[in-house]
């Protein structure tokens, strides 16, 4: 089974509209953390918004905001006043905190490409 | 600069080839991850590094291999190079649990083998 899965391949918005990008997660591991990157045509990889586990809000960071839903093992990704610049390909990714283990990797969904149009 | 430094940007070499992909990570980091991104597996974790020794293997092939040296920067090295090794290898981060923003990516490594 697929540990994150993002089932939007391509979407598209309007310019100054919101956005919202799906995650589904998988996992048995009661402490772990979810993450947005973003990948525009450059190839680097950015950082944009981090949820962890036990956190009782939903994180914001400028225009981002990750709608938490644990009980649906759910971790979208909320883009307001979408720009030119959004357009790139955005990964939902987890860390999962085994105990007595040592492995922090980061699990990748096949990400989502957002083209904003003007 | 995101702080980690991976060399070369671009490398093409032919198959059956072998090279080597470096990188240097954030200050104070210890831990070292290297992922492959490809058209097709999308972002695969390949092998973690923390403070010099191996930490966690992924979906990494045994013509892989890599290292953490003791001043912590790393080398991925990829042998016997076949067309389908062709992709984006990047370089991660992290202090010692990883953290809420503790990943740093690197620039990327772009492999196209011939």
């Amino acid at each position: 089974a697929q540990k994150i899965t993002q089932t939007q391949p391509g979407m598209f918005v309007q310019e100054k509209e919101a956005v919202t990008l799906d995650c589904t997660y998988d996992t048995s591991d009661p402490s772990y953390g979810l993450f947005w990157y973003k990948q525009p045509s450059s190839g680097e990889m950015i950082f944009l918004i981090y949820q962890g586990s036990y956190d009782q809000q939903n994180a914001t960071e400028g225009r981002y905001s990750l709608n938490f839903q644990k009980a649906r093992k759910s971790a979208n990704l909320v883009i307001s006043a979408s720009q030119l610049g959004d357009s790139a390909m955005y990964f939902c990714a987890m860390r999962e905190s085994r105990s007595g283990g040592s492995n922090y990797k980061l699990t990748f969904g096949k990400g989502t490409l957002l083209t904003v149009n003007p | 600069d995101s702080g980690v430094t991976q060399t070369p940007k671009h490398l093409i070499t032919a198959t059956g080839q072998r090279v080597t992909l470096r990188c240097s990570p954030r200050s104070g980091d210890l831990s070292v991850y290297w992922y492959q991104q490809s058209l097709d597996q999308g972002l695969q974790f390949l092998i973690q590094y923390y403070n010099g020794e191996e930490r966690a293997k992924g979906n990494i092939l045994e013509r892989f291999s890599a290292q953490q040296f003791p001043d912590l920067h790393s080398e991925l090295n990829l042998s016997s190079l076949e067309l389908g090794d062709s992709a984006l290898y990047f370089c991660a981060s992290s202090g010692e649990t990883g953290g809420n923003y503790g990943y740093t990516f690197g620039s990327g490594t772009r492999l196209t083998v011939v």
